[in-house]
């Protein structure tokens, strides 16, 4: 079946643009995360939203960053007035049953972020 | 609070050698524990995880972990290295409560040389 996609894979925009990057998650997987990877270091937590719940924010760097997700389908990554140090991969997940610790998470490719 | 740390962040061992990835973990529960690989340009591909059923895990393509709770390792092992294994390797820890994101290491490259 389809895995996690992730558009676009790579964005190259100016310092002070805003940006939005598009995960969609395996069918039928009610958790979806955001992680960032910046060079050279391991992936640091964004949000994280399972179903109807309200959204687990404690990873956003700062009130530039944003996201949304519809149901359990697609999820939105905004980053208003980006800055250079924004520059990383940002890597989304999906999985079926979060509430067991257990439970895999699925990655997507990527975006690929360069703030200039 | 978790955290998971992983000793070298680039290990290079020749074809056919063995290839041992070190992680030490730090969880005031029980855990569970995960490696993904990451090939160039790509996502994280899960290799194998520890579910308390048993403390040798084994993976994909070849690679196995073991669970040492005295000493909170879970360190990832294959027998002997091909080129194909050249990747990143993150080790990663969660929580038995369950509904929270995974906590990363920074990351082991593997090189292997021919």
């Amino acid at each position: 079946g389809a895995g996690v996609s992730q558009s676009p894979s790579n964005k190259v925009t100016e310092k002070g643009k805003d940006v939005e990057l598009r995960c969609d998650p395996i069918s039928g997987h009610t958790a979806l995360y955001w992680y960032r990877q910046r060079l050279g270091q391991g992936l640091e937590f964004l949000i994280y939203f399972q179903g109807n719940s309200a959204p687990d924010k404690s990873g956003l760097p700062s009130d530039r960053f944003s996201a949304e997700r519809t149901g359990e389908s697609v999820s939105t990554l905004t980053i208003q007035r980006t800055q250079q140090e924004d520059s990383a991969v940002y890597l989304c997940a999906s999985s079926l049953k979060p509430s067991i610790g257990a439970d895999t998470q699925y990655f997507g490719p990527g975006t690929r972020l360069t703030v200039l | 609070a978790q955290s998971v740390t992983q000793l070298g962040s680039h290990v290079s061992v020749s074809e056919g050698a063995l290839v041992l990835l070190r992680c030490n973990y730090s969880s005031s529960v029980p855990p569970y524990l995960f490696w993904y690989v990451q090939y160039p340009n790509q996502g994280l591909q899960l290799l194998l995880k520890y579910t308390s059923a048993a403390t040798l895990v084994k993976g994909i393509n070849g690679f196995e972990a073991e669970f040492k709770k005295s000493e909170t390792s879970f360190h990832l092992t294959k027998p002997s290295a091909h080129m194909s294994d050249a990747a990143e390797y993150f080790c990663a820890v969660r929580d038995g409560s369950g509904n929270t994101p995974l906590v990363f290491g920074k990351g082991t490259r593997l090189s292997v040389i021919a």
